[in-house]
């Protein structure tokens, strides 16, 4: 049953625009995570947020800035996209800092043309 | 953080045992091993954790060699429904950060 939610499913947009993507978990966890899945299928970590609190930032690009409302938001905006964004962002969360059991979300696709 | 090696694909017939292994042989004391799974179109799924010997869930069950420098994840009659990409990761737990670190995994291809 999915309990982490993210939308949109799929966005196009052209390079240089500004995009927005949602996630939230209804699973009372305090840690929520933003991966990138490039087109070879690998994971990448991008932020960490612990309880609104961002506690890692894995050196992306200054154009991704992650957003929290409350912990069980956290959204991802990138300002000015570019080609080499194209990619999969997935949307994770767990139940502390500590826990490495992570419940993903379905991801959102996004493509630059 | 101890690196995996994994085989990059396995085919195996719907009804059929599956066992796909993991080689960590760096893993230190503190690292636990996780397995996840992910179908297209859909984020990673946590299939099940240990440290040493043998685990097992309703999923899947999992053997760590005495050394911890090889483990195996068995999944009983797979169908088609089991295949995705099967990704072995070696953290350290309650490690500050809560990071997952994904190899290239393992793609089960499961023939009807």
């Amino acid at each position: 049953e999915t309990a982490v939610f993210q939308t949109p499913n799929y966005h196009v947009t052209q390079v240089g625009n500004e995009v927005s993507f949602n996630c939230k978990q209804t699973l009372g966890h305090d840690t929520m995570y933003w991966y990138k899945q490039d087109s070879k299928k690998l994971l990448k970590i991008m932020f960490s947020y612990n309880n609104k609190q961002l506690i890692v930032n894995e050196t992306v690009p200054r154009r991704f800035s992650p957003q929290s409302s409350d912990k069980a938001h956290l959204n991802l905006r990138i300002k000015s996209v570019e080609p080499e964004d194209s990619a999969v962002y997935l949307c994770a969360s767990s139940i502390g800092v500590n826990q490495d059991t992570q419940y993903f979300g379905p991801g959102t696709r996004l493509l630059v043309l | 953080l101890a690196k995996t090696t994994q085989p990059p694909s396995m085919e195996a017939y719907e009804g059929q045992e599956v066992n796909v292994s993991c080689s960590h042989t760096n893993i230190a004391t503190s690292e636990y091993i996780y397995w996840y799974r992910q179908v297209p179109h859909q984020g990673p799924q946590f299939i099940i954790q240990g440290y040493k010997d043998y685990v097992v869930n309703e999923v899947a069950s999992l053997f760590i060699s005495a050394d911890r420098k090889l483990s195996t994840l068995s999944l009983p009659w797979v169908s088609l429904r089991d295949a995705a990409v099967y990704y072995c990761i070696v953290t350290a737990r309650g490690s500050a950060l809560g990071r997952l670190h994904f190899g290239a995994g393992t793609q089960l291809i499961v023939i009807p």
